[in-house]
């Protein structure tokens, strides 16, 4: 079965602290994982995709296939990073998305 | 360009009841998704279109059925709605699948839906 699961519900950091949204996967081939964005008011949207190796927003995210994790980091967090944050991995024609973690930055 | 967009917005059913959630995407994308989004759960993919055409079942299927009408349509259809349906259903669209890349979803706002 293909899972995936974000432990932290919620995450609170401060301003210009470092962020970490955690994000593990069960996954018996080579997994393609993404992370979608949800801001106060907004659609879901897709933030960045491993295969991409990509930053975005000043967020990046490795892919650890020993540790079979997908966690997203921004070294300096932003009051504009408050969202709902969604990690999703894709297994032939079907998404599967986590349960989310809701990330406030304090100013 | 509207993205993809669903109607209604928000909805009470009876139980029983059947209905129709309608989604119409404008890019000219080949794929289209319908999920549910419940609290603790996440979103989970009731039916996906990986082109026009065709349909296929996703992770929670029963008790729904869906219609890809065109290219830019794709319908979810309660027949009989229960309360375990009470849920914010979300639309997607993508231009391919499977294609390295060009699978990235663009969402819908959102229909939330309340059987009593």
């Amino acid at each position: 079965a293909q899972r995936v699961t974000q432990p932290e519900k919620l995450l609170s950091v401060f301003k210009g602290a470092p962020v970490e949204l955690k994000c593990n996967y069960s996954y018996s081939g080579s997994p393609e994982l993404f992370w979608y964005v949800q801001y106060s008011r907004q659609r879901l949207q897709l933030l960045l995709r491993h295969i991409s190796r990509e930053s975005i927003k000043g967020f990046t995210a490795d892919l650890n296939k020993g540790e079979t994790s997908f966690h997203l980091k921004k070294p300096f967090a932003q009051e504009e990073d408050s969202a709902m944050y969604y990690c999703a991995l894709r297994s032939g024609n079907q998404f599967y998305f986590g349960t989310g973690t809701s990330l406030t930055v304090i100013p | 360009n509207a993205g993809v967009t669903q109607t209604p917005k928000f909805q009470v059913l009876k139980t029983g009841q059947s209905m129709t959630l309608q989604c119409a995407q404008d890019m000219n994308h080949n794929s289209m998704y319908w999920y549910r989004q419940d609290p603790g759960m996440g979103l989970r993919l009731i039916y996906y279109s990986a082109s026009e055409g065709t349909t296929d079942k996703g992770e929670v299927p029963n008790g729904y059925n869906v219609s890809r009408l065109n290219k830019r349509e794709f319908s979810l259809r309660l027949e009989s709605a229960a309360p375990s349906q009470t849920s914010v259903y979300f639309c997607a669209s993508s231009e391919a699948m499977g294609t390295g890349g060009t699978e990235t979803q663009y969402f819908g706002p959102g229909t939330r839906l309340l059987v009593l």
